[in-house]
């Protein structure tokens, strides 16, 4: 079985200041880890995904992600937020045979001006 | 890239009618589409997996005589809510593998349906 954690529901921060959103899973297989971002009646957007390799991946709209292995976190940063970065992000863990996602909770980001 | 088309994008229903949801792969073949719920500001839950030419795989707790899912082809997976009733009204959302089909390629989705049962 396999769980995500998102720790943060809800994250105000002032435009481009940097921003974090943490997320921790759980898993006894190796696992694929996402982060996507929902804006408000539409359907997620991937961001950014950790395969394997460097643990430091870089996705769309200058967010980036890092992988912990030993923390089982894989926490989404982004150095200056924007106004237009107001959404839900997601992050997810897929079991690398099965292919089904699990999903966190989510994490409302608020760029306030 | 991969785009999946979700239509309709909202749809207003009378209790007790049935509603059909469609999910499209655009410029891919998907042989295994994914039906999600999402309540407001919550997390999506799937509610069952589509296999091309095969019964869809539910999710404990879903009903699979009131959510119909139909995956007739490697483009086309349908969702229909039977009877619906105020308490179905929810954002319905599809996705599908990468074009690869691999699950390393993460999902791509749908832009959902919003479903108001009056």
């Amino acid at each position: 079985a396999q769980s995500v954690t998102q720790l943060d529901s809800q994250v105000p921060v002032f435009e481009e200041a940097p921003v974090e959103l943490r997320c921790n899973y759980s898993s006894s297989v190796s696992v694929y880890l996402f982060w996507y971002v929902q804006y408000p009646n539409q359907g997620l957007q991937l961001l950014l995904k950790y395969l394997s390799g460097s643990t430091l991946v870089k996705g769309i709209n200058g967010f980036e992600a890092e992988f912990n292995k030993s923390q089982t976190s894989f926490h989404l940063r982004k150095p200056s937020v924007h106004i237009s970065d107001t959404a839900e992000y997601f992050c997810a863990v897929s079991n690398t045979n099965a292919g089904k996602s699990t999903f966190g909770d989510g994490t409302t980001l608020t760029v306030k001006p | 890239g991969a785009v999946v088309s979700q239509h309709p994008s909202w749809v207003i229903c009378k209790s007790g009618t049935s509603v059909k949801i469609e999910c499209r792969s655009l410029d891919f073949q998907a042989t295994t589409m994914f039906w999600y719920r999402q309540f407001p500001k919550q997390s999506l839950m799937l509610m069952a997996t589509s296999n091309e030419g095969s019964k869809a795989t539910y999710e404990q707790g879903v009903e699979k005589d009131k959510f119909l899912i139909n995956h007739a082809s490697l483009t086309l997976s349908t969702l229909t809510v039977t009877s619906a009733h105020p308490e179905d009204s929810s954002f319905y959302i599809c996705s599908a593998r990468g074009a690869t089909g691999r699950s390393s390629q993460g999902y791509t989705f749908g832009s959902g349906t919003r479903l108001t049962v009056v």
